[in-house]
């Protein structure tokens, strides 16, 4: 089936590590996104990427990095500068062109700290 | 970031009760796009808005593109169970990239 795989459901930080969260998709999409989600707030974006080996901070990308590899792949790390990582973490497709493809989004992971 | 005024917050309605919800920004946009989340999953794409006044059936669902640009109403009809969830709108400007702008959620509950 195609789709968006996030993994792993659930993420456990000890102080000062850093932290990788994995986003595939088979979608054959141009564009992948990771956006932040807190309890009872909205969607923010933390980083987006158009196109293989380029990528772009959104409105939140302190403390965070992601590279991008293949066109399939989009790993966000959480690194130990973000002080407050727990959250949970939504990665989403789409294709590029004409500002009318819409997002698709994963089953996301949930980060938080022991 | 912007985000977008998206009302209500909350509602809690009974069963067979329909539903409208609706998002307003201070700016223009190409695409309004509407959601739904289930707890612990990731947001569900319902409808895909593309032009100004259009107006878009999904079952139960309608949802219009407002004319202004600026704004954008999801109404459910004849609420079951299974509505219940996190309904969200977000934007899709015009200048450029594909980046969307989310409004806060409205959380919908079916009282028994």
């Amino acid at each position: 089936d195609g789709g968006i795989t996030q993994s792993p459901k659930y993420l456990f930080r000890k102080e000062g590590q850093n932290v990788t969260l994995s986003c595939e998709q088979n979608l054959n999409h141009d564009a992948m996104y990771w956006y932040r989600q807190d309890p009872g707030q909205g969607l923010r974006l933390i980083y987006y990427s158009q196109i293989v080996n380029d990528f772009q901070k959104g409105d939140i990308a302190e403390g965070y990095s992601v590279s991008r590899e293949k066109k399939e792949s989009f790993p966000l790390t959480v690194t130990s500068a973000q002080k407050n990582p727990t959250a949970f973490y939504l990665c989403a497709s789409s294709m590029v062109g004409g500002g009318n493809q819409p997002q698709h989004f994963g089953d996301g992971t949930r980060l938080s700290i022991l | 970031g912007q985000q977008l005024n998206q009302s209500p917050q909350s509602m809690f309605i009974q069963e067979g009760e329909d539903v409208s919800m609706n998002c307003t920004s201070s700016s223009i946009f190409n695409t309004w796009l509407w959601y739904k989340q289930d707890p612990g999953e990731g947001p569900v794409l319902l409808i895909a808005l593309y032009k100004a006044g259009e107006l878009t059936s999904n079952g139960r669902l309608t949802a219009q593109f407002g004319i202004t640009r600026k704004d954008s109403f999801l109404n459910i009809s004849a609420s079951i169970p299974s509505d219940v969830g996190i309904y969200f709108c977000a934007g899709q400007s015009p200048f450029g990239n594909e980046k969307l702008t989310f409004g806060t959620g409205t959380r919908l509950t079916i009282i028994p």
